[in-house]
């Protein structure tokens, strides 16, 4: 399974680090990709990253503002979202991809998600 | 980016009746060095993750009731539930892996 850390509130301008801790697999042996959702809004791919190699491939909108990582000692994941603004305002979630070359699998499972809310 | 299109953007349908819903790609999403369509489904009810359903347009995840089902390959595909139970109430997103992920914008599947 993938638990998530919890709710976060952010200004504007600022920076978010969400994890995603991997339990009951072979970390390393996977990818993790993240998704996200604004409220009442449908689902948009934001990147992914092999735990086996490090290679990562990001959503073209967010290039430069995000960066995924990981560590292996601890089976988790990390998605740092940089220069917030309103519209980042949603639930991100990590997901399994059996995929670890690409990047371009479907997810299996997900995280419960975490809120980001950006605000004055 | 491959666009991703489901229509209808809603339906309500009948306890025992059939849904379907369709997904088209805005070009084929079919591999011919495997014979396979790079699609899958999901639900997500209120509150919840997104759960799959469906992977390779056709193959029903471990767990899934059997009246899940998935057809279709190149740039059209369908999901259908073939009797409908209350907890199949959800918004079901299909989504292309055949390049960097995408996924439709959702239907809302609802009881008459």
């Amino acid at each position: 399974q993938l638990v998530q850390s919890g709710a976060e509130v952010k200004r504007p301008g600022a920076s978010v680090k969400v994890s995603c801790k991997a339990s009951g697999y072979s970390f390393t042996s996977y990818g993790i990709s993240w998704v996200r959702q604004a409220p009442g809004q449908g689902l948009q791919w934001m990147g992914w990253i092999s735990v086996y190699n490090g290679e990562t491939k990001y959503a073209q909108n967010l290039q430069g503002r995000v960066t995924m990582t990981t560590n292996t000692s601890t089976s988790t994941a990390y998605m740092e979202l940089r220069s917030l603004r309103f519209d980042d305002t949603a639930v991100y979630y990590c997901a399994r991809t059996f995929d670890i070359l690409t990047g371009s699998d479907w997810f299996d499972p997900w995280g419960q998600g975490t809120l980001v809310t950006v605000s004055t | 980016d491959i666009v991703m299109t489901q229509s209808p953007d809603s339906l309500a349908v009948s306890l025992g009746e059939r849904a379907t819903i369709n997904c088209k790609s805005s070009q084929s999403i079919f591999s011919r060095s495997n014979s396979k369509n790079y699609l899958a489904w999901y639900q997500q009810k209120p509150g919840h993750p997104p759960k799959v359903l469906i992977y390779w347009a056709l193959t029903r995840e471990s767990g899934v009731p059997d009246r899940f089902s998935g057809s279709g390959s190149g740039t059209d595909f369908t999901l259908t539930i073939s009797s409908l139970q209350a907890e199949d109430v959800a918004v079901y997103y299909c989504q292309q892996y055949y390049t960097s992920p995408t996924f439709g914008q959702g239907t809302k599947v609802e009881i008459k």
